[in-house]
């Protein structure tokens, strides 16, 4: 099974600053890597698949890099509504696919 | 716009079985795979299982032996039955539909519900 960890556990950033939040897998998954946002009490949202590539929709401020074991979402300028926790997710070694334990980016 | 909707008991008994329905609209269930995702109270996601028309569920290990996830065409849904079930199992469970074809991100989510295990 391939374990994802994420950091930090919480990111508290002010309106209008950049975020950068890390995920690391224990082996190597390629670019079989997504990123969610997840606000309470609703479901994740999709915000960055195959590592690097948004879905239609999603702002530009969300961008993804990196490949193998190591992987970055960047918000470059963090809106109000941006405040929820992060999940990163691998598809690249199944059974099991694998999230993240989550970052929790909050109001500084 | 892919809209997918659980429905089922908000409360189940230890050592019953959970009984969930995901109700697909917007689109056809004979593509593309579905999902079942749990997480609990303040925790993180958990994959449960996927599903796709033609094909064999296919099943995380560590709930392999209560889990079975099945297809109904006729009514574009799928359904999750998890057995033997205990207070662990207490979670939201969300249907989801993979974003691409195969076994690849999640593109697409139920609001979730919310499953209690209690006697």
């Amino acid at each position: 099974e391939i374990v994802m960890t994420q950091s930090p556990v919480t990111l508290s950033v002010s309106p209008g600053e950049r975020a950068t939040l890390s995920c690391r897998a224990s082996q190597s998954v390629g670019s079989s890597l997504a990123w969610y946002q997840q606000k309470p009490g609703q479901a994740p949202r999709l915000l960055i698949y195959a590592a690097s590539t948004r879905p239609t929709g999603i702002p530009a401020r969300f961008s993804g890099s990196g490949s193998g074991t190591e992987f970055t979402l960047t918000i470059s300028s963090l809106q109000s509504e941006d405040f929820a926790v992060y999940y990163c997710q691998q598809y690249n070694n199944w059974p099991p696919l694998t999230f993240g334990p989550g970052t929790k980016v909050d109001v500084k | 716009q892919v809209q997918l909707q659980e429905s089922g008991p908000g409360l189940v008994k230890p050592s019953e079985t959970l009984s969930l329905t995901c109700a697909v609209s917007g689109g056809s269930i004979n593509s593309y795979y579905w999902s079942w995702i749990r997480q609990p109270p303040g925790k993180g996601l958990e994959w449960i299982g996927y599903i796709y028309y033609g094909g064999s569920p296919n099943y995380n290990p560590s709930l392999k032996s209560r889990v079975t996830i099945s297809l109904d065409t006729s009514k574009n849904q799928f359904s999750l039955k998890l057995s033997s079930v205990t207070a662990a199992d207490t979670a939201v469970y969300h249907c989801a539909r993979h974003y691409s074809y195969g076994p690849s991100s999640f593109g697409y989510w139920g609001q979730g519900t919310l499953v209690t295990v209690s006697s």
